[in-house]
């Protein structure tokens, strides 16, 4: 069966640190990728996602994500947060050809300004 | 615009009083899906729909119901909540083209 690990459950950073937040998925096949973020109050939004080609993706805010075939990875980074960026972080992933998303049980990231 | 909407967005109630929250998208997307989420579980799939007239069981869906008359509307069914079923609830519409997952608002239902 799929699933989706987040290691870190809340990481705290002060403004213009630098992030990365894991997340490892297993799955023996073709899988498509999702970062979504959910800031205090909202709905879950979409960060970036990978399909296929250039594993480095970048998505909204300055968000980038690496897509590590043989660690199953799918790391989150940003060079420098900010307050703003203060939210709560999921991965997600889905096999190839479905709609069944799995999503991970979420990262909380505080920034301190 | 695009939107996925959640009604109600807030919600009280007592075991075995029967609610339904309600949920329609505007993007004429086939894919629907209801999650709920809860701390330190994240998301769990409640029900999924393909279609109109087709749905089926996601990871959670003991004590729910759904369905799927229109393409547009999906409601969440809870014949007899329960305080374990006290969450936040969200709707969700996939772009099936994009793969992507359009979210609504959130439903915040508390049974007591």
């Amino acid at each position: 069966a799929q699933s989706v690990s987040q290691h870190n459950h809340h990481v705290i950073l002060s403004e213009a640190a630098s992030l990365e937040l894991g997340c490892n998925y297993s799955y023996g096949g073709t899988v498509n990728l999702f970062w979504y973020v959910q800031y205090p109050g909202q709905h879950l939004q979409l960060l970036l996602k990978y399909f296929s080609g250039d594993p480095l993706v970048k998505g909204i805010k300055g968000f980038e994500a690496e897509f590590i075939k043989s660690k199953f990875s799918f790391n989150l980074r940003k060079p420098s947060v900010q307050w703003s960026d203060t939210a709560e972080y999921f991965c997600a992933v889905n096999a190839g050809g479905t709609y069944k998303y799995i999503f991970g049980t979420g990262t909380r990231l505080k920034v301190l300004a | 615009e695009a939107q996925v909407t959640q009604n109600p967005r807030y919600l009280i109630t007592v075991t075995g009083k029967k609610l339904t929250v309600t949920c329609s998208q505007n993007m004429n997307h086939e894919y629907m899906s209801w999650y709920r989420q809860d701390p330190g579980l994240g998301l769990r799939q409640i029900y999924y729909s393909m279609n109109v007239e087709v749905t089926d069981k996601g990871d959670v869906p003991e004590g729910y119901k759904v369905s799927r008359k229109e393409k547009r509307n999906f409601p969440l069914i809870l014949e007899s909540p329960s305080p374990n079923q006290t969450s936040l609830y969200f709707c969700a519409s996939i772009d099936s083209g994009e793969n992507t997952i359009y979210f609504g608002e959130g439903s915040w239902l508390t049974v007591v």
